[in-house]
């Protein structure tokens, strides 16, 4: 979805250095979520903000952390990356005034860690 | 949060209506059922959403039976491009499991010509 943007798209990084993903959105969503997703299998929910003072852990926040800097943005970062955690990242938003929360993903950001 | 069983994968061919069924026995009262397309490295993409009976749009067609324990995502007379994962979810607003969608590993849909 064009109103959903990554930042990078692709990103190449050695292990232990600090990466950040960033996603920016037009739609005036509140809520917002990171999911990585590895060859193969769905995706797994990491981090998600429901307005900029709410921030939840997910499945697999354990090595990353967010930051919800504006209604519109929500970055992720990888602390110190790790070879595992290679993978596909995807920001989402949606609409908290619907009852049926459907999410409008990014394109994604691929991200190898060495 | 509710669990969602469906085929791992299935074969179509062109102009063939595809129909994908979802189990999800322990669907709470306030989730609704939404099916998601994802093409190879692109996000997954919002298809169809119901919560009882039947729901179509421009693309599918979403069957929902009274009790609720499964759907039927009804692709008709589907093409090359429809080759794709297809997720099923449960969940919404509300409901106990409100931003945590489970993506699960989807059917694979592979159209042939």
């Amino acid at each position: 979805d064009a109103d959903v943007t990554q930042t990078p798209r692709n990103r190449i990084t050695k292990t232990g250095k600090r990466i950040m993903l960033e996603c920016s959105q037009t739609k005036g969503h509140d809520r917002m979520y990171w999911y990585r997703q590895d060859p193969g299998l769905g995706l797994r929910l990491i981090y998600y903000s429901f307005d900029v003072k709410d921030i939840n852990k997910g499945e697999i926040s354990d090595g990353y952390s967010v930051s919800r800097q504006a209604q519109a943005k929500f970055s992720l970062s990888l602390e110190s990356a790790i070879p595992n955690q290679t993978a596909l990242y995807f920001c989402a938003t949606s609409d908290r005034g619907t009852n049926s929360d459907t999410q409008y993903f990014g394109p994604g950001t691929r991200l190898t860690v060495l | 949060l509710a669990k969602t069983t469906q085929p791992i994968s299935m074969d179509s061919y062109e102009g063939q209506e595809v129909n994908i069924t979802c189990s999800h026995n322990n669907i709470a009262t306030n989730d609704y059922i939404t099916w998601y397309q994802q093409f190879p490295s692109q996000g997954p993409r919002f298809i169809i959403q119901g919560y009882k009976t039947k729901v179509t749009n421009e693309v599918a067609s979403l069957f929902i039976p009274a009790d609720r324990k499964s759907s039927t995502l009804s692709l008709p007379r589907v093409s090359l491009s429809d080759t794709a994962v297809y997720y099923c979810l449960v969940g919404g607003y509300g409901s106990s499991n409100t931003g945590k969608l489970i993506f699960g590993q989807g059917t694979t849909l592979q159209v042939k010509p």
